[in-house]
């Protein structure tokens, strides 16, 4: 299968602990990108890591990315209860296919 | 910008119907592509037109189809709905699909 899969499924913290969620995919990519999606509802996009960039930052948000083992990482910052939601990332391959993740699951305490 | 809005929210329906799924993309945006959601098989592509054409599509049957207008609107259809059919349907619209796909909120499909 294409579709990547999302490490831990689910993951818990206290509010402004870090998080961190990882992602693993099986063939070549143009770019990862990263999703989040509040219960039921669809999803934003977070962030797009082109496959010859390594790392990127966006606010709080920290990804990175290494092609040669097929894996991303998406690292939140001073969590908030605020980012509880599921959290996916996608793949484009080489026909500019977007394949998705199993997702994580993140809950913040309050 | 107004975003991407999909119509109707919420469906029911009986097995062996039809039904037709309406998507609005961002304007501009000239890439539409279609997903199902369900808590057993995640988030799966389901077709992605581009100025009126399929340009992909996922592994789903012929019962699956949808289209695309010259105004980027697209539609998506499911004949002789099965209980499997129930799901969350996405649309997402970019500029090109390799891009940031730009989700509505969604149609939630229940078949009885």
């Amino acid at each position: 299968s294409q579709q990547g899969e999302e490490d831990p499924q689910a993951l818990s913290i206290q509010e402004g602990e870090n998080a961190t969620m990882n992602c693993s995919y099986k063939t070549s990519i143009n770019n990862l990108q990263w999703y989040r999606q509040n219960s039921g509802r669809g999803l934003v996009h977070l962030i797009l890591i082109r496959s010859n960039e390594r790392e990127k930052h966006s606010g709080r948000l920290r990804v990175t990315l290494d092609t040669s083992k097929k894996s991303s990482s998406l690292l939140i910052t001073a969590s908030r209860a605020a980012d509880t939601a599921s959290y996916f990332c996608a793949t484009v391959g080489g026909a500019n296919n977007l394949f998705f993740g199993t997702g994580t699951r993140l809950t913040v305490i309050p | 910008k107004a975003g991407v809005t999909q119509t109707p929210r919420y469906l029911i329906k009986t097995r062996g119907q039809q039904v037709t799924l309406s998507c609005s993309p961002i304007s501009g945006h000239r890439s539409v592509s279609w997903y199902q959601q369900t808590p057993g098989q995640g988030l799966q592509f389901l077709f992605e037109y581009f100025s009126e054409t399929q340009r992909n599509k996922g592994n789903f049957p012929g019962r699956f189809s949808g289209r695309q207008f010259s105004n980027s609107r697209s539609e998506m259809n499911v004949s002789t709905l099965e209980l499997g059919d129930s799901a969350l349907y996405l649309c997402a619209s970019s500029l090109f699909r390799e891009y940031e796909q730009y989700f509505g909120p969604g149609t939630r499909l229940t078949v009885t």
